[in-house]
């Protein structure tokens, strides 16, 4: 089967720019999630789709949003770009989400450099 | 609000000896616990997760944790330590009561010595 695969690997934006990042989960997998990966941050929560509806949300600004197609497929989209956006952006993927304790599978992320 | 404490940002051991990375937890509810490895330039894989079952919970490559509720804590442990655990762990948390994310740790960068 299938990992869960996110394209493009590797981004260079600049400040002002636009950019949308795609996430195909694992076949079957209703869940998607979004986390941003910082050094000084760490690991942080960006939000949750299941069946096409977003189910939760982290702390973020409105510049950043999502959408899930029927397919489960997902992309997020983070709208005038400032440098601290640079970052690795992973996406997961689980059968029902973590409330039931399914695993999380998580893809290889895409590296954002905003100049 | 949950979050999860992992004391030690680095921590080295020698190859062959015991593997200890910390963490403890805070939350209001009966968490969900997971203990997550990302090895560079990769994303995430599960090593093992705690869903208030067995308290012991033994995971992939030899790595094993164990909830302690007086303590809150679910420290990872590993017998004998490979070169090829060299990675940065993260400890996570979650609550059993719809909230769909993890909130995970800071991470604990694991560096084994010849």
């Amino acid at each position: 089967k299938a990992g869960v695969t996110q394209t493009p690997r590797y981004l260079i934006k600049t400040r002002g720019q636009q950019v949308t990042l795609s996430c195909s989960p694992i076949s079957g997998h209703r869940s998607v999630s979004w986390y941003q990966q910082t050094p000084g941050q760490g690991l942080q929560f960006l939000f949750e789709y299941f069946s096409e509806t977003q189910r939760n949300k982290g702390n973020f600004p409105g510049r950043f949003s999502g959408r899930q197609f029927s397919n489960s497929r997902s992309e997020m989209n983070v709208s005038t770009l400032e440098l601290g956006d640079s970052a690795l952006y992973l996406c997961a993927s689980s059968l029902d989400g973590v409330a039931s304790a399914n695993e999380q599978f998580f893809g290889p992320g895409t590296r954002l450099t905003v100049l | 609000a949950q979050s999860v404490t992992q004391l030690g940002s680095h921590v080295s051991v020698s190859e062959g000896a015991l593997v200890l990375l910390r963490c403890n937890y805070s939350s209001s509810v009966p968490p969900y616990l997971f203990w997550y490895v990302q090895y560079p330039n990769q994303g995430l894989q599960l090593l093992l997760k705690y869903t208030s079952a067995a308290t012991l919970v033994k995971g992939i490559n030899g790595f094993e944790a164990e909830f302690k509720k007086s303590e809150t804590s679910f420290h990872l442990t590993k017998p004998s330590a490979h070169m090829s655990d060299a990675a940065e762990y993260f400890c996570a948390v979650s609550d059993n009561f719809g909230n769909e994310k993890l909130t995970f740790g800071t991470g604990t960068r694991l560096t084994i010595i010849p």
